[in-house]
């Protein structure tokens, strides 16, 4: 069991170009979130999936911000038009059934740099 | 939108000293609570979670929980330096989907 995987670890992007996040769950794991983290907001709330279909996306900036998961092995947080504010840690965390008392396990993040 | 409300901020106590955390949710349909540490530079690990009313105990740590009141709380006893960390609160609810909110943190710093 190789957790959560996300990639990039890290990712420096020009103001106005777009960055691309990726996140692998656990295997077998049917939700997927994603949050983002900094040392002014915390940890918050962004989206949602669940076997694959969007379930919540009301964390989301709606004009830069997508996720997709096109299949149960991956999901994606593209951020279009970056802007410094958007320099945080994004973290996603798979769970088996968030419907049951399932616990939720981290990836290690992509620390994402705007300047 | 539920929110998840942690006090206090932060926290400073001897080596073996007891911790006490605290965290309550504005929604009353709140059903689940986990409580997760990081490290500095690391991400979130899950330490323990509780979902009835009453108390759970695992080695030095003790949750309680009392949902009438939304309210949970992290107890650490013989607090060790490696227990310095930000203790994360976590919740969700059946009617919000079981997204799950976290709360602003609190960090803890044992002196040796």
């Amino acid at each position: 069991n190789a957790g959560v995987i996300q990639t990039p670890r890290h990712k420096v992007t020009g103001k106005g170009q777009e960055a691309t996040l990726w996140c692998e769950p656990i295997s077998g794991h049917s939700a997927v979130f994603w949050y983002r983290q900094t040392i002014v907001q915390g940890l918050e709330f962004l989206t949602y999936f669940r076997n694959q279909a969007p379930i919540d996306d009301s964390g989301m900036p709606k004009e830069r911000f997508s996720a997709q998961m096109p299949n149960q092995s991956h999901s994606t947080l593209k951020i279009q038009s970056t802007q410094p504010q958007d320099s945080a840690v994004y973290l996603c965390a798979s769970s088996l059934d968030p419907g049951v008392t399932s616990d939720y396990t981290f990836g290690s993040g992509t620390r994402l740099l705007v300047i | 939108q539920q929110k998840v409300q942690q006090s206090p901020e932060s926290l400073i106590v001897p080596e073996g000293g007891m911790a006490s955390l605290n965290c309550t949710s504005s929604d009353r349909n709140v059903d689940y609570f986990w409580w997760y540490r990081q490290h500095s530079g690391k991400s979130p690990k899950m330490l323990m979670s509780i979902f009835s009313n009453g108390e759970k105990e695992e080695g030095r740590f003790t949750v309680h929980l009392n949902k009438a009141s939304l309210h949970t709380s992290l107890h650490i006893r013989d607090s060790q330096p490696s227990d310095s960390a930000l203790y994360l609160c976590a919740a969700s609810c059946r009617t919000g989907g079981y997204k799950v909110v976290f709360g602003s943190g609190t960090r803890l710093l044992v002196s040796p």
